[in-house]
């Protein structure tokens, strides 16, 4: 049973391009997260989807950071225009769909985007 | 948010169990208790959570004290593998939270 899978694994963008990150959630999972671990700190939420919805976004920057989980294929974070700022690990999580789904999220091994 | 407090960091022997303290004097009657860790360059690894009563599962058990001010992560046997930053998270609604907030975590170093 494939874990969450996420790629990249590394990314290299110039400042001002544009950066997809995909995540692949462990089969049966329909809850996935965005997490952002900039250097030194601890991770950060970011945005919470379930299949077509977004249930929480709080945790996303107002601009240039969008997220999606389409019915069908992986959940997309992308990020448009970046800066040197935006240079962290970001990490998918996923959960199953039951009650309290979201005590147990299953991390995949994260993307790290370099801007220079 | 609920704040937990971690030593920093914490040194244990290969195959000797190690508890990792965790103080979340401000909990409610609803907080679940989460583990995780991280290992060097991978993402967070989900460990073991709960309420009220101890629980154990195949990776470790966790000690919740009967005031749920203070919980304990137990490895019964730490090997190589285990060193990793812990971190002890509360989730403030009842399980309905799904923000998990890192922390900074203790970092476990394990000798050989």
């Amino acid at each position: 049973n494939a874990g969450v899978m996420q790629n990249p694994r590394h990314l290299v963008r110039r400042r001002g391009q544009e950066a997809r990150l995909r995540c692949s959630p462990m089969k049966g999972h329909s809850h996935v997260y965005w997490y952002r671990q900039l250097p030194e700190e601890g991770l950060k939420f970011m945005v919470y989807l379930q299949k077509e919805n977004i249930i929480d976004e709080s945790g996303m920057p107002k601009e240039r950071f969008s997220a999606e989980f389409p019915k069908e294929g992986p959940s997309i974070l992308r990020i448009q225009q970046v800066v040197r700022g935006d240079s962290a690990a970001y990490f998918c999580a996923s959960s199953p769909p039951s009650g309290l789904a979201h005590l147990e999220q299953y991390f995949g091994p994260g993307t790290r985007l370099t801007v220079t | 948010d609920a704040k937990t407090t971690q030593p920093n960091s914490m040194e244990s022997n290969e195959e000797e169990p190690v508890h990792l303290p965790c103080n979340h004097s401000t909990i409610s009657g609803t907080d679940y208790i989460h583990w995780y860790r991280q290992l060097p360059s991978q993402g967070p690894e989900y460990v073991i959570h709960g309420l009220t009563s101890n629980v154990n599962n195949r990776m470790a058990s966790l000690a919740i004290a009967e005031d749920r001010k203070s919980s304990t992560l137990i490895l019964h046997r730490a090997t190589l593998r285990d060193a990793a930053v812990y971190y002890c998270i509360l989730d403030e609604s009842g399980g309905s939270n799904y923000k998990l907030t890192f922390g900074k975590g203790t970092l476990l170093t394990v000798n050989p």
